[in-house]
């Protein structure tokens, strides 16, 4: 089985600063991994994901997250936050070579971009 | 372009009473997840279909059941409902093909359902 943990629960920053959110997985196979960010009272909106290959990925607002396999990350980041960017972020995991799926989640990261 | 529909996006339950929910994947996505987020938690899988046969369980109650339709629409039924299940209640869907494994879920809007 997989788990993902995210070290933050809460991470305050102001406008134009950089941010970085960080999540760590625990797996015995090889697992697929991705962002999601939900904003107040709305669904859950994927913001990138890592599936092979490049281990830098770009995603949608800016963000990008790095996968680092002897590290076990996958943290995301963003150069410089807005005030929009104020959200729940969370990280979740799949594990194909076990026939799963469905996606495993972090509790997740309130990011709170402050003027 | 189109997304996730769910339905009703409120739902107000006396407790013991049942609740159907309704998702509408994204056209041509043939799989469909049900995950349930209680207040301040992380989603949590329940159950999944892929071409309207099950194909994974997470931890849903007994008490509801799922199905996916000949037209890839699925439904949850929460029977006996208790003070517990209040919650967001998230559909997503997927393009499967579990041959190529590389299937992104998206997202639909989710039921918040009270129960009093």
């Amino acid at each position: 089985a997989q788990s993902v943990t995210q070290l933050d629960s809460q991470v305050p920053v102001f406008e134009e600063a950089p941010v970085e959110l960080r999540c760590n997985y625990s797996s015995s196979v090889s697992v697929y991994l991705f962002w999601y960010v939900q904003y107040p009272n709305q669904g859950l909106q994927l913001l990138l994901k890592y599936l092979s290959g490049s281990t830098l990925v770009k995603g949608i607002n800016g963000f990008e997250a790095e996968f680092n396999k002897s590290q076990t990350s996958f943290h995301l980041r963003k150069p410089s936050v807005h005030i929009s960017d104020t959200a729940e972020y969370f990280c979740a995991v799949t594990a194909p070579g076990e026939g799963r799926r469905a996606l495993t989640f972090g509790s997740g990261t309130r990011l709170q971009v402050q003027p | 372009a189109a997304g996730v529909i769910q339905s009703p996006r409120h739902l107000i339950k006396e407790k013991r009473e049942t609740a159907t929910l309704k998702c509408y994947p994204i056209p041509r996505h043939d799989t469909v997840y049900w995950y349930q987020q209680g207040p301040g938690q992380d989603p949590q899988f329940l159950i999944s279909f892929y071409e309207k046969m099950q194909s994974d369980k997470g931890s849903i109650p007994d008490r509801f059941s799922a199905q996916q339709f000949s037209d890839y629409h699925s439904e949850l039924n929460m029977s006996s409902l208790e003070l517990g299940d209040s919650a967001l209640y998230f559909c997503a869907s997927s393009l499967g093909n579990y041959l190529k494994s590389t299937d992104t879920q998206y997202f639909g809007p989710g039921t918040r359902l009270t129960v009093l």
